[in-house]
């Protein structure tokens, strides 16, 4: 299985709501990652969780805070986001952190803040 | 610090022609080295990735790119261009080390099949 899977795919919130984001993967995969992408732009880096710890946080606004419960499991609990956060958020998993390991990215999920 | 430059941000070729995309990185020790596929709305694929070894690396969907060092270059190359292979292809450099390593992504190419 080499397949990272993410829930919702579209998500759409107001500014006052509490959701979370969903990443999923059974490759044994000890490192995940949260990236924001917005239309016609490359992934930009949010958080590296490396053995379930956090290990890099991008300088990420304290609305969207991560929360790895297991080493298969990555969410992302989102709260009074602003409209300029809607974007399609990816998740991706990498054995080690380490440089040259390729990271295998879910399809994203599409959020819209209203 | 490493960066990646990828020139042109659209690419057209017709159905069945050479596939070009060019990549071009900046670092003062040669990276790790990838290509990354994104079809609309999907997340990301890796193509093939270059980190120590033969320069001539193959990929999938018969998909190749070469290393070269001299010109700082890792451009990828298909002989024949299919339908589906429109999407958005972004180059990807991370530099040497042990431990965590940031990815830096190009701005991305968006290649266009016209049949």
């Amino acid at each position: 299985d080499t397949e990272v899977t993410q829930t919702p795919k579209h998500l759409v919130m107001g500014m006052t709501n509490k959701k979370s984001l969903k990443c999923e993967q059974h490759m044994g995969h000890r490192a995940m990652y949260w990236y924001k992408q917005k239309a016609k732009k490359p992934p930009e880096l949010m958080f590296v969780y490396s053995y379930e710890k956090l290990s890099i946080n991008e300088s990420v606004p304290s609305r969207f805070s991560p929360e790895c419960p297991n080493s298969s499991l990555l969410n992302l609990h989102l709260h009074a986001l602003q409209p300029e956060d809607s974007a399609l958020y990816l998740c991706a998993s990498s054995h080690p952190a380490g440089a040259g390991y390729e990271q295998y990215f879910g399809p994203g999920t599409r959020l819209t803040v209203t | 610090a490493q960066s990646v430059t990828q020139l042109g941000s659209h690419v057209s070729v017709s159905e069945g022609a050479l596939v070009l995309l060019r990549c071009n990185y900046s670092s003062s020790v040669p990276p790790y080295l990838f290509w990354y596929v994104q079809y609309p709305n999907q997340g990301l694929q890796l193509l093939l990735k270059y980190t120590t070894g033969a320069t001539l690396v193959k990929g999938i969907n018969g998909f190749e790119a070469e290393f070269k060092k001299s010109e700082t270059s890792f451009h990828l190359t298909k002989p024949s261009a299919h339908m589906s292979d429109a999407a958005e292809y972004f180059c990807a450099v991370t530099p040497l080390g042990g431990g965590y390593q940031k990815v830096t992504f190009g701005t991305g190419t968006k290649l266009q099949v016209i049949p």
